[in-house]
Parts: C-alpha cells; structure tokens; sequence
C-alpha cells in the first residue's frame, strides 16, 4: 500500500468555521490530488499539486483552498465551512501525472460534517 | 465535457459471473481505470486499458472499445469479499492529465 495518511479521520465543526484537513505522503511522488465524495455524484476533483507551491484548481474548487510547502504534505482548507461541504474528502498521489498507466493511490479518508 | 455512466447498483450470487459495464462521452481521451472501493475505505486500482480489447488478471477482467465509448469489468468466481463498490474513471488529457470519475456501481454477492 502507498504510505498516505490523512489527519484528522473524522471531524466536526460548526458552519462558519475554517477547517484544515491534511494529506501526507512517504512515497515522494510529485503530484497530490484532494478529491470529494458524495452519493450520486462520484470522486470530484477540488485541487491538485504538481509540485512544491504549485497547485491548480479542480472541478468544485469553490470554498476550498490548497497549500503545499513540501513534496509530503499536501494541505486542503476549508475557508468558511458550510452544510454543503458535508463529505468524505480524499488525498491521492500518483508518481509521473498519470502517464502512461500510472495510477492514483488514494488516502483512508477523512469523513467532515459540518453542522 | 464528460458524462459516465454506471449502474447504480447490482446483485450477483457467490461463484457466479458479474459484468459491470461503463459507458462514456468525454474529449482527450487518454485511459480507462476500475477501482473497487469497500464501504468507509478508499479505492483500490483494479485495472487499465488504454487500448481496445480484453485485460485479464486473475478473476478480474476489464474490457474496452475506444469507438464505442464503453468497457466493462467482469468478474468471475464471485466470493462474499466482492462486495463493494466499482468505480469506472477516464483518464482525459485536457493539458494536465486527470481522472474523470463515474458515480460507482454498487455490487452486493449474496451466498
């Protein structure tokens, strides 16, 4: 298995509140990505980093902030958080951008309800 | 833009064969994917084709057709331990290679 975790498992909060999820890496793999998942609608990409201080937007980047200060870590922030980002979040990795056959490896998860 | 589609949700007996198929519409093609995914855990790579025809790896097969825009994942000798989650994800080459997700098709193996 990828050495990835991610901190916390599970949390709580309160609409309004910034909230900072974490995705660490021992595998020393260039690209991270941070994915959302919802019944009904799949993994939905939100930002992803392809190396050091870069990063981009994904698909439902709204609300959602990405730093990367080092190759192993990969922060996800929830500015202000709201009901509707009430999810599982994962961190995946890949080597080479998916070139060729390479893949993402994925996180445990971490499930956030925002009240 | 890209659409997959993917049964929701699918029964199968143990020992028996299941096909799951996938159907796609999106542009800069690139690669397919299949991923299981258990419930509370994170996907697991199964499979990729990026050309048309028939992979095999073990019980699991994962076929492709470029032209059609479909593949599917068939599984075979089916153990309690299948039951899970599949999900297909297409790999678009739009400048940045991503993986483009389905919604996951729900397998349950009853005994």
């Amino acid at each position: 298995d990828a050495g990835i975790t991610q901190s916390p498992r599970h949390k709580v909060t309160e609409t309004g509140t910034p909230v900072t999820l974490r995705c660490h890496q021992t595998e020393n793999h260039r690209y991270m990505y941070w994915y959302r998942q919802d019944p009904g609608h799949g993994l939905r990409l939100i930002h992803y980093s392809y190396g050091v201080k870069d990063t981009d937007k994904g698909e439902v980047s709204d609300g959602y902030s990405v730093s990367r200060s080092k190759t192993e870590d990969f922060l996800l922030t929830l500015e202000s958080a709201t009901s509707s980002q009430t999810s599982v979040y994962f961190c995946a990795i890949s080597d080479s951008g998916l070139a060729g056959q390479e893949t993402q490896y994925f996180g445990p998860g971490t499930r956030l309800l925002v009240l | 833009g890209q659409n997959i589609d993917q049964p929701t949700e699918m029964t199968a007996t143990e020992g028996a064969i299941v096909q799951i198929n996938c159907t796609y519409q999106t542009s800069g093609f690139n690669g397919l994917f299949w991923y299981q995914q258990h419930a509370g855990e994170a996907p697991t790579f199964l499979s990729y084709n990026v050309l048309d025809g028939l992979e095999e790896k073990g019980r699991f097969s994962s076929f492709l057709s470029r032209s059609k825009g479909y593949s599917y994942l068939l599984l075979k000798e089916l153990q309690m331990k299948d039951s899970a989650s599949y999900l297909c994800a297409v790999k678009e080459n739009t400048g940045f290679q991503k993986l483009v997700f389905g919604t996951g098709t729900r397998l349950l193996v009853s005994p």
